[in-house]
């Protein structure tokens, strides 16, 4: 079955500064890339997605970048600030699987002013 | 629209009971997943319905089950509560099963089981 690796567990930065955060996916047929943020206490809030049929998607400072034949996809945060703290999961759902998403372990980012 | 809601948002149960979480999809949505979210192993798929039925199923044992009401209201249920059950029971709505769909959360409910 489908396995999602996220590098780094913890990510560390300076308000102003971009985040990267790494995910790779085992599952060739996997087509849906989603990225969720979670404060502490609250619900895991949907903040971009990427389908396979695209190689980047771009929102605001929010950036997706997906390698199909690499099997990885990456978040980019551009321009951080001190509310972009937060774990970030990703996840991948493969198209004969219906709503299951598998997500990786998360990355616990913490933005200093 | 109103969002994913939970119900309970907490409960304390003791080993050997059971227990039945509710999630109300957002208006309009037919497919509700539920996920076991806990420290040590992250985010974990537990089964989604569909229509009433059930589509897919995690790897968990099968004191872990569900169904879903004709309105798309779903619920779990855990049989025989074990201490490391304890966790926050995520359930997710999307509009129709399929790969593509986003899935939005609802608030959980965190289970303490002593």
């Amino acid at each position: 079955g489908e396995n999602v690796e996220q590098h780094p567990s913890t990510l560390s930065v300076q308000e102003g500064d971009s985040a990267v955060i790494k995910c790779t996916y085992s599952d060739s047929a996997s087509n849906y890339f989603p990225w969720y943020k979670q404060e502490l206490g609250k619900r895991p809030q949907l903040i971009i997605d990427i389908r396979s049929n695209v190689g980047e998607k771009k929102d605001q400072r929010i950036a997706v970048t997906l390698n199909k034949t690499a099997k990885h996809f990456s978040l980019h945060i551009t321009e951080t600030q001190p509310e972009d703290s937060a774990v970030y999961f990703c996840a991948a759902r493969t198209y004969n699987q219906g709503g299951k998403l598998i997500f990786g372990q998360g990355t616990e980012l913490s933005v200093k002013p | 629209k109103a969002g994913v809601t939970q119900t309970p948002r907490y409960l304390i149960k003791t080993r050997g009971q059971q227990v039945t979480l509710s999630c109300s999809p957002i208006s309009g949505h037919r497919s509700v997943s539920w996920y076991q979210q806990t420290p040590g192993q992250g985010l974990q798929f537990l089964f989604e319905y569909f229509s009433e039925t059930q589509r897919n199923k995690g790897n968990f044992p099968g004191r872990f089950s569900g169904r879903q009401f004709s309105n798309s209201r779903s619920e779990m249920n855990v049989s025989t509560l074990e201490l490391g059950d304890s966790a926050l029971y995520l359930c997710a709505s999307s509009l129709i099963s399929g790969s593509e769909e986003t899935q939005y959360f609802g608030p959980g409910t965190r289970l303490l089981v002593l």
